[in-house]
C-alpha cells in the first residue's frame, strides 16, 4: 500500500514544453513537500504546503507552480521547460510541525532535451 | 546561509569494516537532525534523527549517530556494516522554530564489497 505515490516515474519532453507532476499521500499527513535534486544528488526544497496553504516558496522560477486541490495531493506543473529543469522530483508529506519525519515518494525523473 | 556539508562523497568499504560518515552544519541556533538514506533504486527513508537529550541517537539497521554541539556535527557510525547498506546517505537539518524545512548536505554514496 503506497504512501506517497507520484506520476509519471520517468519524464521526457522537449525544451519550452509544459507538464505536470502528480503526487498523492495515503498518510493522513497535512503538510507536502516539492524537492528537486540534480545530477550531482544535490536535494534541495522548491515548496512546501500545509493543508493547502503554501507555506514554503524557495527561490523557484516562477514557470513552477504547485497546485494542492486537498491536502493528500501537491501536484508540480512546469511551463516552458528548460534544459537546466533536467532532475529528479521528489514530493513528500509529513505531520503538521516540526521534529518530524518526511516521508518520500519515489521520484520523477525529468529528462528536457 | 545555512548550509550543510558532507565531506566525503563517495565512501568504499569492505563488509564487516566500521563506518563514519561526517556531516557538518553552519547555524548557530537550536536545529534538528536527520540522517536519510535512499538505496538503489528505493525512495529515501528515515535512518535515525536527533531533537534533544542524549546527544548519542541510535536508529534502524544498527546505525547511530552523535551530536556534538560545540563542532556542529552530526556524524553517522555503524560498527560493521554489511553489503545491503551499500546507498546514498543524506544528512539534513531543519531550524527548530522555523516551518519544517530540511536543508540537505550533498549526500555521501556508499559501496560496501562482499
Amino acid at each position: 500500500d503506497t504512501a506517497v505515490s507520484q506520476t509519471p516515474k520517468y519524464l521526457v519532453t522537449q525544451m519550452g514544453n509544459d507538464k505536470s507532476i502528480k503526487c498523492e499521500q495515503n498518510l493522513g499527513h497535512d503538510t507536502m513537500y516539492w524537492y528537486k535534486q540534480d545530477s550531482k544528488k544535490f536535494l534541495k526544497i522548491m515548496f512546501s504546503y500545509n493543508n493547502k496553504e503554501l507555506i514554503i516558496n524557495e527561490t523557484v522560477p516562477n514557470r513552477f507552480s504547485p497546485k494542492s486541490p486537498d491536502k493528500a495531493h501537491l501536484n508540480l506543473h512546469i511551463n516552458s521547460l528548460e534544459l537546466g529543469d533536467s532532475a529528479v522530483y521528489f514530493c513528500a508529506s509529513s505531520p503538521r510541525g516540526q521534529r518530524n519525519e518526511q516521508f518520500f515518494g519515489p521520484g520523477t525523473r525529468l529528462t528536457v532535451l | 546561509a545555512q548550509s550543510v556539508s558532507q565531506h566525503n562523497h563517495h565512501v568504499i568499504l569492505s563488509e564487516a569494516a566500521s563506518l563514519e560518515l561526517g556531516c557538518n552544519y553552519s547555524y548557530g541556533g537550536t536545529v534538528n537532525l536527520f540522517w536519510y538514506v535512499q538505496y538503489p533504486g528505493q525512495h529515501l527513508q528515515l535512518l535515525l534523527k536527533y531533537f534533544s537529550g542524549d546527544p548519542l541517537v541510535k536508529g534502524i539497521k544498527g546505525f547511530e549517530a552523535e551530536f556534538i554541539k560545540s563542532k556542529f556535527s552530526f556524524n553517522l557510525r555503524k560498527p560493521s556494516v554489511q553489503w545491503s547498506d551499500t546507498a546514498e546517505y543524506f544528512c539534513a537539518v531543519e531550524l527548530s522554530g522555523g516551518y519544517n524545512k530540511l536543508i540537505f548536505g550533498a549526500g555521501t554514496r556508499l559501496a560496501v564489497h562482499p
